[in-house]
């Protein structure tokens, strides 16, 4: 069956440094892969998406990379700050025959950034 | 502009009990998703609305689920005979043009107890 694995663990890291998440993929060929910023009793928020064909995708201090032979996508923060400190969510997503895009999630990474 | 709106935002049940719960998605968006959230997990996709027509409803986890948007904008979204499975975070998103990687905006959520 798909499968979407993000470290469950939280991540901790020191103000100024890169966070670096992971989104690994099992049994799914995704036409694109989209991260979200999720904080306590939010919804989540819409960063940035790649697609299939490219490999990688920056925005700001943010970067995302993607290889569909290792079925892996990478997100980075540079330059940490503590308000990054929330839930990432990798979400894979299938345009299927209606025109539309279905999102499958992974289950998020909790990230720290401390002072 | 107003965001995706959800209500109530803390909804709880009695076991048995029928709940409703509303999403205001952005004024004019053709797409509407509802996603289930369980405590340290990613949304789950249940149903996909382009305007008025319910086009994906695989992910109702049985029939005692129901959406509806008549007439292109709000959805409600109906559990009958809730059981304690069904606590969850109830989220909904809307896009502008349901296309295929039409970015998704998300409300806050209902957050749905089950006694």
């Amino acid at each position: 069956s798909q499968k979407i694995e993000q470290n469950s663990e939280a991540l901790n890291i020191q103000e100024g440094k890169t966070a670096t998440l992971t989104c690994n993929y099992t049994n799914y060929s995704p036409a694109y892969l989209q991260w979200y910023r999720q904080d306590p009793g939010r919804g989540p928020v819409f960063l940035l998406l790649i697609r299939e064909n490219e490999k990688e995708k920056r925005k700001e201090r943010l970067k995302v990379t993607f290889d569909t032979t290792l079925k892996q996508s990478l997100f980075h923060i540079t330059a940490s700050q503590p308000a990054d400190s929330a839930t990432y969510l990798c979400a894979l997503g299938a345009l299927l025959s209606g025109g539309y895009n279905k999102l499958i999630f992974g289950a998020g990474t909790r990230l720290a950034v401390h002072p | 502009g107003a965001g995706v709106s959800q209500s109530p935002r803390y909804k709880v049940a009695k076991r048995g009990q029928d709940v409703a719960l509303r999403c205001d998605p952005i004024s004019g968006h053709v797409s509407l998703f509802w996603y289930q959230q369980a405590l340290g997990q990613g949304p789950e996709f249940l149903t996909y609305f382009q305007n008025e027509a319910q086009l994906d409803k695989s992910g109702l986890p049985s029939d005692r689920f129901f959406a509806e948007r008549p007439e292109g904008s709000v959805s409600t979204l109906k559990i009958q005979r809730t059981q304690q499975e069904d606590s969850a975070v109830y989220l909904c998103a809307s896009g502008p043009t349901g296309s295929g990687t039409d970015t998704q905006y998300f409300g806050p959520g209902t957050r749905l107890t089950v006694l």
